[in-house]
Order: structure tokens, then sequence, then C-alpha cells
């Protein structure tokens, strides 16, 4: 199985300043065929289901805020929220789907500062 | 952009069995993957398997292998996860999600979950 490992564990920012999380993957999870990179980052806020983010690693899913940025490519990858607001104190997620059974890292909470 | 829309919550005692269902709705149901995604309280996601509805095929977590099984019914639009053998570990929110086509895909739409508490 693909291990996910998410860093850190929880983050403090302050409004309207950048929080960064990053994830490394066990093995690479970018299929050269077409270099595409098969990672995923959700969102979750409590009493809520997970929300897709990202998808291959840097396409914003329909309707997320730019401030909202994904990066990164085979095994290490990282989720940018450039000026954070209040509306984004959630649990964040990264998922690579490259191999099954698809594996999840253990989130990061974000807060306010 | 397409809906799944969960069963209600369950209580169960140890030993038994449980059966969440997950209906779509927009979209075409045969074209995605469901998969069931489960997560303990204060817990992370686990993914526990999925099926692809146009071929009946479903994938299995090893971990949960012979203890779970993932049905669809393509008449219905709905997706079914019965889980065997329920310990107290087994007390979760759980979730069925869908990604494009054979399974190679981030899960774009998400049920809102379903709250199974196993005690005696």
């Amino acid at each position: 199985d693909i291990v996910m490992a998410q860093s850190p564990d929880s983050l403090t920012v302050s409004l309207g300043e950048r929080a960064t999380i990053t994830c490394k993957s066990s093995q690479s999870v970018l299929y050269s065929s077409n270099n595409r990179n098969y990672l995923a980052w959700y969102q979750q806020k409590p009493g809520q289901p997970p929300k897709l983010l990202i998808y291959w690693a840097s396409t914003r899913d329909s309707g997320v805020p730019d401030r909202f940025s994904g990066s990164g490519s085979g095994t290490d990858f990282t989720l940018t929220i450039s000026s954070l607001q209040a509306d984004d104190v959630a649990i964040y997620y990264c998922q690579q789907y490259y191999s099954s059974p698809w594996t999840f890292g253990q989130g990061t909470k974000v807060a306010i500062k | 952009q397409g809906q799944l829309v969960q069963s209600g919550a369950e209580v169960k005692e140890p030993g038994s069995s449980v059966k969440v269902s997950c209906k779509a709705s927009g979209g075409t149901f045969s074209s995605y993957t469901l998969n069931w995604v489960r997560q303990a309280p204060g817990q992370g996601l686990e993914w526990m398997g999925g099926i692809i509805p146009i071929v009946l095929t479903a994938n299995y977590a090893l971990k949960f292998q012979g203890r779970v099984t993932i049905t669809a019914d393509e008449s219905t639009s709905t997706a079914y996860m019965e889980l065997r053998s329920l310990s107290s570990e087994d007390t979760a929110v759980y979730y069925c999600a869908r990604a494009q086509g054979g399974g190679f895909d981030a899960f774009d739409v998400w049920g809102q979950g379903t709250m199974v508490t196993v005690s005696s």
C-alpha cells in the first residue's frame, strides 16, 4: 500500500496569512505515460463530508476559491492557502488514487491564530 | 454535478451486520465508480472498497475482504455496502463517494455520511 504522510498535524495561522501543508507519498504517484500525478486534496469541516479541492495535484475543482493551490510531483506535494479566511478552518487530507487501495494522509487541522 | 444520498443512522449489536445504501442522482450512474470510505470518531479517512456499476465489479481493501460486500443496482441508481461481524471498532461514519470512470480519479461527490454505532 502507498503510505501518505502529511505535515504538520496541525497549524495555526493568522487571518490573511499563508498556510502550507505538505504531503509525502511512500512511492511515486506520477504516471509517466500521461505525466499526471494521481493526488487529490480534500477539505473537511466538522460534521460534514470531505469536499474535493484539488485533483491531479494542481487542478482546482469547480467553485474552489483561487486562494487554494496545489503543487508538487512524484512523491512530494503541497497545498497552499494564500490568504487564510475564517471559512478555511477545517481538516485537510491528501489522497493518492494511483494504486489501489486508495489511501489518505492522516489529516492536517488548520485553525486561526 | 450529481448528488449522493445515504440511508439513515444505524445502531447495531456486536456480531451483527449492517447494510448502508447510497442513491445517486445527476450524471450517468453506470459511468462512475462508487466508493465507500469510513471515518471513526476523531480519526482520519479509510477507503473500504468500490464498485463500477456498469460491470458490477467490486474491489476491496485487504483489511475488509471477506467481511464487506459492495453491490449496485443500476435500475435504482443505488449502491450498497454491507459489513458483517461488527465490533465496536466498526463504529464510524460511513461515506459513499463518486469517482469518474474506472476509479483512477479523485472523489468528486460525497454522500452526507451514515453513522453506524456498534454497541451492546
